[in-house]
């Protein structure tokens, strides 16, 4: 199956500093990726859904000025979590559908720590 | 950024017994669902899909059932395996909605040899 990775796997910072989460299609073109965040023992909730060449559209709650959303290319879209605090430590997962409407596949996940 | 208080619930069964994991679904306009399978620290990984004009859909060692009527989804997967100890979520899909992704809370499966 097709493969979708992230960088950093994980990550810590300082209260108050911004982390940029890649997400990357490595054998497929993904004109949209989603971005989803899981809390521990919790399900995925998704974010946004980031659209190559426009802006980011996202889900009721979540603060598109907090977290940025970059889908430069084909195959690669970025998190930003701006001044990020202990709250928003959390696996933040990304994935991308096929050329099949309806199969996506999921990246490994970054375990986001914030100090 | 952490809630308390939250367990999934935990399914254990014993190595080489049947499991089956439930799902209740919220949107009747969802017209296809997924079974993922998640290690911890891991992305979710495809187990096995299946479209609502289908009831049951078969895969290796693995069955979807889907209840339009109540809203229902459940995997049975058989002869269960320590290797099969994961979180199972469920997904649903809208046709037109943007391919977006609407997550079930999660079960814990433990397989105990």
């Amino acid at each position: 199956g097709a493969v979708v990775s992230q960088h950093p796997s994980r990550v810590i910072c300082k209260s108050g500093t911004s982390v940029k989460i890649e997400c990357r299609s490595l054998d497929f073109q993904a004109t949209t990726m989603f971005w989803y965040r899981q809390f521990p023992k919790q399900s995925l909730m998704l974010m946004a859904t980031s659209n190559e060449g426009s802006k980011a559209t996202y889900e009721q709650g979540v603060e598109k000025d907090k977290f940025l959303i970059n889908h430069a290319s084909l195959t690669l879209s970025t998190l930003t979590v701006t001044s990020a605090h202990p709250e928003d430590s959390s696996f933040y997962i990304c994935s991308a559908p096929s050329r099949q409407w309806n199969e996506q596949f999921f990246g490994p996940g970054t375990r986001l720590t914030v100090l | 950024g952490e809630s308390v208080g939250l367990h999934l619930p935990t399914l254990s069964v014993q190595e080489g017994d049947n499991s089956i994991i439930n799902c209740a679904y919220s949107n009747s306009a969802s017209d296809y669902f997924i079974w993922y399978k998640q290690e911890s620290g891991k992305g979710p990984q495809f187990i096995i899909d299946i479209r609502s004009n289908m009831d049951k859909r078969q895969g290796q060692r693995v069955t979807v059932l889907l209840n339009k009527t109540v809203k229902h989804l459940s995997l049975q997967i058989a002869a269960t395996q320590p290797g099969d100890s994961a979180v199972y979520f469920c997904a649903e899909m809208v046709a037109g909605g943007g391919n977006k992704l609407t997550f079930g809370t999660g079960t814990q499966l433990k397989v105990e040899l």
